[in-house]
């Protein structure tokens, strides 16, 4: 079965640091992989997806995810963070059969201080 | 184009009363998904409409959880009797055909409190 970890529930950074934040999947099929924001109060707004492409794929608001095989993840970064980016992020997997449906993490909140 | 609209945002109500989620997709979207976060937990798929045909329910927590998508428009999720396991946020998903390319547009949620 599919599944998504992300490793830390909580991130904190300080404005114009480095944004890592981890995610690893398993699947016995190459994975369609997304990242996922969250902003308070609203819904969830797609950041950026894998499909099978580059391995290196940019999204929008200055991130980027680089899928690795041989090390089954999907971290996303952002060379420099902004206090705009204070959000609950989720990466998540499609399932493979017909349904597409979404097999999330957890979630890791990005706390960034001034 | 207009997004992934859910109302209402928030609703309260009383353990054993009936609530109706509904969710309008995007125009064209042939497919619907329904998922839940309950707090602290991840979120969950709960069912999945290709048009008006339930393709996957098998995120459905239980009977009282009853999705419709009549003529492949929007579709409603209702929870009668609602229990107090039922209080989380309720997602609503749309995408084309090509979901894995195209990516999922969802909708901001409703965020369900049973008392």
């Amino acid at each position: 079965a599919q599944s998504v970890t992300q490793l830390g529930s909580h991130v904190s950074v300080s404005e114009g640091a480095l944004v890592l934040l981890r995610c690893n999947y398993s699947s016995s099929v190459p994975p369609y992989l997304f990242w996922y924001v969250q902003y308070p109060n609203q819904g969830l707004q797609l950041l950026l997806k894998y499909t099978s492409a580059a391995t290196l794929v940019k999204g929008i608001n200055g991130f980027e995810a680089e899928f690795k095989k041989s090390e089954t993840s999907f971290h996303l970064t952002k060379p420099s963070a902004h206090m705009s980016d204070a959000a609950e992020y989720f990466c998540a997997v499609s399932d493979q059969g017909n349904t597409g449906k979404l097999i999330f993490g957890q979630g890791t909140t990005l706390q960034v201080k001034p | 184009e207009a997004g992934v609209t859910q109302f209402p945002s928030h609703s309260v109500i009383e353990k054993g009363q009936t609530v109706t989620l509904r969710c309008d997709p995007i125009s064209g979207h042939d497919n619907l998904y329904w998922y839940r976060r309950v707090m602290g937990k991840e979120i969950k798929f709960l069912l999945h409409f290709v048009k008006e045909s339930k393709q996957d329910e098998s995120g459905m927590p239980n009977n009282r959880f009853l999705a419709e998508r009549t003529g492949g428009t929007y579709s409603t999720l209702k929870v009668q009797p609602a229990e107090l396991e039922d209080s989380g946020v309720y997602f609503c998903a749309s995408s084309p055909a090509d979901g894995h390319n195209y990516g999922y547009t969802f909708g901001s949620g409703t965020r369900l409190t049973v008392v």
